[in-house]
């Protein structure tokens, strides 16, 4: 059974930097795991927000960015905002089927 | 506009069949991928599987193959989502994403979601 772990939670000040990262319990993960992140606001679907480590889509503001870092798959959000206060998912690729991690609560503070 | 809606809450007995619905417009639903999502009270989201329309490839989370089954009727654009026998553990909210035609690649827009109780 494939393990995707974030932190559990993270906060940020307004106007501040953030990562929040992503782990598989099987190893390194790798372009090849097509990392995707996504936020979550109470009460509403997941919002795509990154698709293969670092691509945006068309609704996606600049401040988020997704990357490798150290082994793990990671989302950044430079000039933090009010509204970004949310729950974020990672989505990784296992050959065959996808597994979201337990999600990382971002309080903005 | 690309748009998925889904059909509305259920609420079933233990035992009970049920299929839910995601109906595609504004794109060529043909050429995307749709998947399935499963989001339990208070817990963060489960990949359930995914279907190709163009011709009804299915893959299935190992979590989720034999407990569910995913179809569509690509002449009516629209994805399902069906259980032959309820549990109580069924509860939770079901959401449709259009995934890319590899869809591996990822998600980008979803559905409103479809929430589903299962309770005596």
């Amino acid at each position: 059974q494939t393990v995707v772990t974030q932190e559990p939670s993270l906060t940020v000040s307004p106007g501040g930097t953030v990562t929040l990262t992503c782990a598989s319990s099987t190893g390194a993960v790798t372009s090849g795991n097509y990392p995707n992140w996504f936020q979550q606001k109470p009460g509403q679907p997941p919002k795509s927000l990154i698709y293969t480590t670092t691509n945006k889509h068309s609704w996606t503001p600049a401040r988020f960015s997704g990357s490798l870092l150290g082994g793990k798959a990671a989302l950044t959000l430079s000039g933090v905002q009010p509204e970004d206060e949310a729950d974020y998912y990672c989505l990784l690729y296992y050959g065959g089927a996808q597994v979201f991690g337990g999600g990382t609560k971002l309080t903005v503070l | 506009e690309v748009q998925l809606e889904q059909s509305g809450a259920e609420v079933k007995k233990p035992g009970e069949s049920l299929k839910i619905s995601c109906k595609g417009s504004g794109y060529i639903f043909s050429s995307y991928c749709i998947g399935w999502v499963r989001q339990m009270p208070g817990k963060g989201p489960e990949w359930m599987g995914v279907i190709f329309p163009g011709d009804s490839d299915t893959k299935y989370s190992p979590s989720f193959q034999g407990q569910v089954t995913i179809s569509v009727d690509k002449s009516i654009n629209t994805a399902y989502l069906q259980w032959s026998s309820l549990k109580a553990s069924d509860t939770a909210v079901y959401y449709c994403a259009r995934q890319f035609r590899y869809y591996y690649i990822g998600m980008d827009v979803w559905g409103q979601g479809t929430t589903v109780t299962v309770s005596s």
